[in-house]
């Protein structure tokens, strides 16, 4: 399943489905993005990161793309598991402030 | 062990009042932040201290006063609490050497104004 972060906030996927996770960001000249991972009650959690001069990362079970382009992240989560239900958040940082984007709710149902 | 430590978790207190919520990290982090996460889960930086100097000062009412005593702490104190003053308050914490701007995050206090 897809979901554009600002617009559609809320993100629902069966388990084991892969799910990703848009972000717009609106400054040309942020140079670092990270998403960070915000369960129930808790403080958001950084997930992975990735600088401007990069298109793609991975790390365990997650990829975020940048498309400087058009000023798009994403976040992918491949083999989605009940553990990765949380809010998610990208950040964007431009002259040394970070500034994070609104939340997706993302549901995962067994 | 606990790396970002707010105190308390929960406030609720009443209009007109002062309050102030603590904030410890033990990361040796040069720089702290607070922000405010309002109802629809929206995260607003507040301020930002690098090395107990204040660096970024959102808009923000000046019944809100930050106050760092040392690189460890940054405390937030609220003058006159109103009702959209409610809201779960984050402390986090990051180090700008080594080139990642990742932040650390408190468990967050949730206040509530009535």
């Amino acid at each position: 399943g897809e979901s554009v972060g600002l617009h559609l906030p809320t993100l629902s996927v069966q388990e084991g489905d892969n799910s990703i996770i848009n972000c717009a960001y609106s400054n040309s000249a942020s140079d670092y993005f990270i998403w960070y991972k915000q369960e129930s009650g808790k403080g958001p959690q950084f997930i992975i990161d990735i600088r401007s001069n990069m298109d793609k990362r991975q790390g365990q079970r997650v990829t975020v793309l940048l498309n400087k382009t058009v000023k798009h992240l994403s976040l992918q989560i491949a083999a989605t598991q009940p553990g990765d239900s949380a809010v998610y958040f990208c950040a964007e940082r431009a002259a040394g402030k970070s500034t994070f984007g609104d939340g997706t709710t993302l549901t995962v149902k067994p | 062990d606990t790396a970002v430590s707010q105190t308390p978790k929960y406030l609720v207190t009443q209009m007109g009042n002062d309050k102030s919520i603590k904030c410890e990290q033990n990361l040796g982090h040069d720089t702290m932040y607070w922000y405010k996460q309002d109802s629809k889960k929206f995260l607003k930086i507040m301020f930002s201290y690098n090395n107990k100097e204040l660096i970024i000062n959102e808009t923000v009412p000046n019944r809100f006063s930050p106050k760092s005593p040392d690189k460890a702490h940054l405390n937030l104190h609220i003058n006159s609490l109103e009702l959209g003053d409610s809201a779960v308050y984050f402390c986090a914490s990051s180090d700008r050497t080594g080139g990642s701007y990742e932040q650390y995050f408190g468990p967050g206090t949730r206040l509530t104004v009535t």
